[in-house]
């Protein structure tokens, strides 16, 4: 099993602040999956890196996949309470299928 | 296709009863999975269909739990004698052929709750 850090674990800011959070592991990743659950729904699937230095934006948010392909960040800018949620990255499947999550960021916007 | 529809969406059970869920994925994906989300935790695998076969079951998933996928449509999810320990979201995804670990799209989930 690939070991992925992700932190912070819980994040509560107010309406307009940034934040970055932060996935960190030893091994080396061909790519990661940045996830977004809302509260009672599934997570959604936002952004997949795949080349080191990589950096992708989505409106307010920007993923970064490490040089190495190690880490990634995902940051957020002037944060908004329909920012709220759990944010999963996810490495590839070892498995060919099932997906190993980890506990996430569980971020609160508050206005 | 409107993605992968879960139902029901909430489901409150007493201790000993049995439940079953219902996924049905989008219509061209033949892959689908079933996970597990208790509070404070990421989703945890628990079965695996390709088309109709089941080819992989996690340890999670104890001998009151079973999982069908009869046509290779839509499936479900069986608890019998539900526990309280059995209370958590219970997500179906699915993808295509060929995309490992790739181009999972989740269903809302079912909210199940033992009391």
């Amino acid at each position: 099993t690939q070991l992925l850090e992700q932190s912070p674990q819980f994040l509560s800011i107010q309406e307009g602040e940034n934040l970055t959070v932060y996935c960190n592991s030893s091994s080396v990743f061909s790519s990661l999956q940045w996830y977004r659950q809302e509260p009672g729904e599934g997570p959604v699937l936002l952004v997949t890196v795949v080349t080191g230095g990589e950096v992708k934006k989505l409106k307010r948010l920007t993923f970064q996949f490490g040089d190495a392909r190690k880490d990634s960040s995902l940051h957020i800018t002037a944060a908004q309470p329909g920012d709220t949620g759990l944010y999963l990255c996810v490495p590839p499947s070892n498995s060919g299928y099932a997906l190993n999550f980890g506990k996430g960021t569980s971020l609160l916007v508050t206005p | 296709d409107t993605g992968v529809s879960q139902n029901p969406r909430h489901k409150i059970t007493k201790r000993g009863q049995n439940v079953t869920f219902r996924c049905d994925p989008i219509s061209e994906h033949n892959r689908l999975y079933w996970y597990r989300q208790t509070l404070g935790q990421g989703p945890e695998f628990l079965t695996y269909f390709q088309n109709e076969a089941q080819l992989e079951k996690s340890r999670l998933l104890s001998d009151r739990f079973s999982a069908e996928r009869p046509k290779g449509s839509f499936s479900t999810l069986e608890i019998q004698r539900t526990e309280q320990g059995d209370s958590a979201m219970y997500l179906c995804a699915s993808s295509p052929a060929g995309r490992d670990g790739y181009g999972y799209t989740f269903g809302s989930g079912t909210r199940l709750t033992v009391v």
